[in-house]
């Protein structure tokens, strides 16, 4: 079964509308969890690493403002994609490793964003 | 260099046959190497990891490492058209534990 629960799995809505996305371990902690952005026919690309009890760290090129980022507990992490365009539009997945950094991640379903 | 490279295909293989997948990466430091599969609309899921030079088999999926020339490969034998799907080799960064994906190779199992 699912061992990281995200959801949303669809979201549409009006340009300038901020999304929350979130993504929940089940049965684990998860002191770090990564969110990742894919559009179509293109690779996975990481955006950010969440952090629990601490701020999050962005790859290069993502706006910390504009995709804010919660590990508010073991166990949740939040994605909120604020004021979202037109070419926010993608497909956005969690993961989080069970166990250790060098451990599998495991991905939950993903989210797929349009926004009008 | 690209930290993790794959050669992006499409490859195509007919049903039966062994479908061969490889990876480079370019930290020579790394120590976990991962497969996913990815079907169109869907988020990756895990299906082999290995940590040590060698072959590692489950069912009809062969990991391959070479640590000494950075390569990693993905064997599946007996391909169906279930198969059909894009591979995604990942690496764990020695300096910082990061990991990251490749491009993925699309791969297509003919019947």
């Amino acid at each position: 079964g699912a061992v990281v629960s995200q959801h949303p799995s669809w979201v549409i809505c009006k340009s300038g509308t901020s999304v929350k996305i979130e993504c929940r371990s089940l049965d684990f902690q998860a002191t770090t969890m990564f969110w990742y952005r894919q559009f179509p026919k293109q690779s996975l690309m990481l955006m950010a690493t969440s952090n629990e009890g601490s701020k999050a760290t962005y790859e290069q090129g993502v706006e910390k403002d504009k995709f804010l980022i919660n590990h508010a507990s073991l166990t949740l992490s939040t994605l909120t994609v604020t004021s979202a365009h037109p070419e926010d539009s993608s497909f956005y997945i969690c993961s989080a490793p069970l166990g250790g950094a060098n451990q599998p991640q495991h991905f939950g379903d993903g989210t797929r964003l349009s926004i009008l | 260099q690209k930290e993790v490279e794959q050669n992006s295909g499409p490859l195509s293989v007919p049903e039966g046959a062994i479908a061969s997948l490889n990876c480079t990466y370019s930290d020579r430091g790394s120590q976990s190497f991962f497969w996913y599969r990815q079907y169109s609309g869907k988020s990756p899921e895990l299906i082999m990891f290995i940590y040590s030079n060698g072959d590692k088999e489950d069912g009809r999926f062969t990991a391959q490492l070479n640590k000494a020339s950075q390569y990693v490969s993905l064997l599946i034998r007996d391909s169906q058209p279930s198969d059909s799907a894009t591979y995604l080799c990942a690496v764990v960064l020695y300096n910082n534990n990061d990991m990251r994906f490749g491009a993925g190779t699309r791969l297509t199992v003919k019947p």
